[in-house]
């Protein structure tokens, strides 16, 4: 079952920063939270993952707080390219299955 | 990154028929692939975990006589829909987790099923 808790949508405007909240409040010390995203009729795509540290590629930064309880997947200059569902997902590294939320719809506004 | 591909990437079939997909990672060896079915607008759905060369696990209230799963190799898994009924059209992914890294898991396009 799913661990995690996202909102079902959010909107950004073209350029601006978007950042997507994650609620992991049972995750437990060696899981590691993954964002993926899938833009319509396509599978997922990775985007990032992390453990504990601040996580950041050439496609998004990952804010994990300290107590570990939640995450922020920030796309520092949403394109509409970027509109998409993106999901929040916790496992342990060494155990192979995903179990994906509901996810976050991503609408990026002109 | 890894590339995963699935064939066909659409198919119609008639009610009673049995369908099979592939999914097949391209460019490196995966020693577990995962199926998973997505219905519109919903999330995706872990059905089975495959590893290669012995008998798929599948999760709970998944038939496995009606999805049968085989790993044969490790670049290939197949997933046929036996039977297929209207309320098995859906989107179905696959999934591979390769040998050297434990971390990420690489996902097919997913194939669309639609049964008439």
């Amino acid at each position: 079952d799913a661990k995690t808790t996202q909102p079902p949508s959010m909107d950004c405007a073209e350029g601006r920063a978007a950042n997507l909240p994650c609620n992991h409040s049972t995750i437990s010390g060696n899981e590691y939270v993954y964002w993926y995203r899938q833009i319509h009729s396509q599978g997922p795509q990775y985007i990032i993952h992390g453990l504990k540290n601040n996580e950041t590629n050439e496609m998004a930064s990952l804010i994990i707080t300290e107590d570990r309880k939640s995450s922020t997947l920030i796309l520092p200059h949403a394109t509409l390219r970027d509109t998409a569902v993106y999901y929040c997902i916790v496992r342990v590294a060494n155990f192979n299955k995903f179990y994906f939320g509901s996810g976050t719809k991503l609408n990026v506004k002109p | 990154g890894a590339v995963v591909s699935q064939h066909p990437s659409r198919v119609i079939c008639k009610s009673g028929t049995s369908v099979k997909i592939e999914c097949r990672s391209l460019d490196f060896q995966a020693t577990t692939m995962f199926w998973y079915r997505q219905f519109p607008k919903k999330s995706l759905m872990l059905m089975a975990t495959s590893n290669e060369g012995s008998k798929a696990t599948y999760e709970q209230g998944v038939e496995k006589d009606k999805f049968l799963i085989n790993h044969a190799s490790l670049t290939l898994s197949t997933l046929t829909v036996t039977s297929a009924h209207p309320e098995d059209s859906s989107f179905y992914i696959c999934s591979a987790r390769g040998s050297r890294s434990s971390y990420e898991q690489y996902f097919g396009p997913g194939t669309r099923l639609t049964v008439t």
